[in-house]
């Protein structure tokens, strides 16, 4: 099965721009959740899609926002860029039962100048 | 709200050694799954092992495994025969049961593993 996939890998944006990030789940997963990694905060969540409804949300501004289509494909969008949005963007697959361990992309890491 | 401890920032360990890495955690609830997740350089989040918490058994994947203190609220990762490839940073992770929460993993701040040849 292939893995967790997410694009693009790498992203530079300036300040006030926005920005969609991409994650195709394994193939069969309905849950995809999204987390944001930065050296001073850490790993932090952001949201989950499952069936293509949001499930759950962190604590984040309304600038960033999710959805899911029906093939489980998620998108990210974060709207008006602020330079300490630049971070790793990990997106997670799960099958969104039982034990739900999530299984995790490679990550973008997007760059806000 | 439930939080993730891993107190050592930092851990060093020789090739072929043992080591253990702590993680102590805070929740109200009874039931709930705790990971390990391993990062290497690639930062590639890789699943190392996992605990329900209704079970007593302290789960095992070939080297690693866990030593699961329910009432203490401990979940610590013991690495046997540490490789080369172990080294990385490793993160304890939370998970309720509750539906609604169920795709919300909470981390602790890392432990990153240097393994010496």
């Amino acid at each position: 099965k292939a893995g967790v996939t997410q694009t693009p890998r790498y992203l530079i944006k300036t300040r006030g721009q926005q920005v969609t990030l991409s994650c195709s789940p394994i193939s069969g997963h309905r849950s995809v959740s999204w987390y944001q990694q930065t050296p001073g905060q850490g790993l932090q969540f952001l949201f989950e899609y499952f069936s293509e409804t949001q499930r759950n949300k962190g604590n984040f501004p309304g600038r960033f926002s999710g959805r899911q289509f029906s093939n489980s494909r998620s998108e990210m969008n974060v709207s008006t860029l602020e330079l300490g949005d630049s971070a790793l963007y990990l997106c997670a697959s799960s099958s969104g039962q039982g034990a739900y361990e999530q299984y995790f992309g490679p990550g973008t890491r997007l760059t806000v100048t | 709200a439930q939080t993730v401890t891993q107190s050592q920032p930092e851990m060093s360990v020789q090739e072929a050694e043992t080591v253990t890495l702590s993680c102590t955690y805070d929740t109200s609830e009874s039931d709930y799954y705790l990971f390990w997740y391993k990062q290497p350089p690639s930062r590639q989040m890789i699943l190392v092992i996992r605990q329900e918490a209704y079970k007593q058994q302290n789960a095992t994947e070939n080297r690693f495994s866990v030593n699961f203190q329910k009432a203490a609220k401990s979940f610590s990762l013991k690495i046997s025969d540490s490789q080369l490839g172990d080294a990385a940073m490793y993160f304890c992770a939370y998970r309720s049961i509750k539906g609604n929460q169920g795709g919300k993993l909470i981390f602790g701040q890392g432990t990153e593993l240097s393994v010496k040849p």
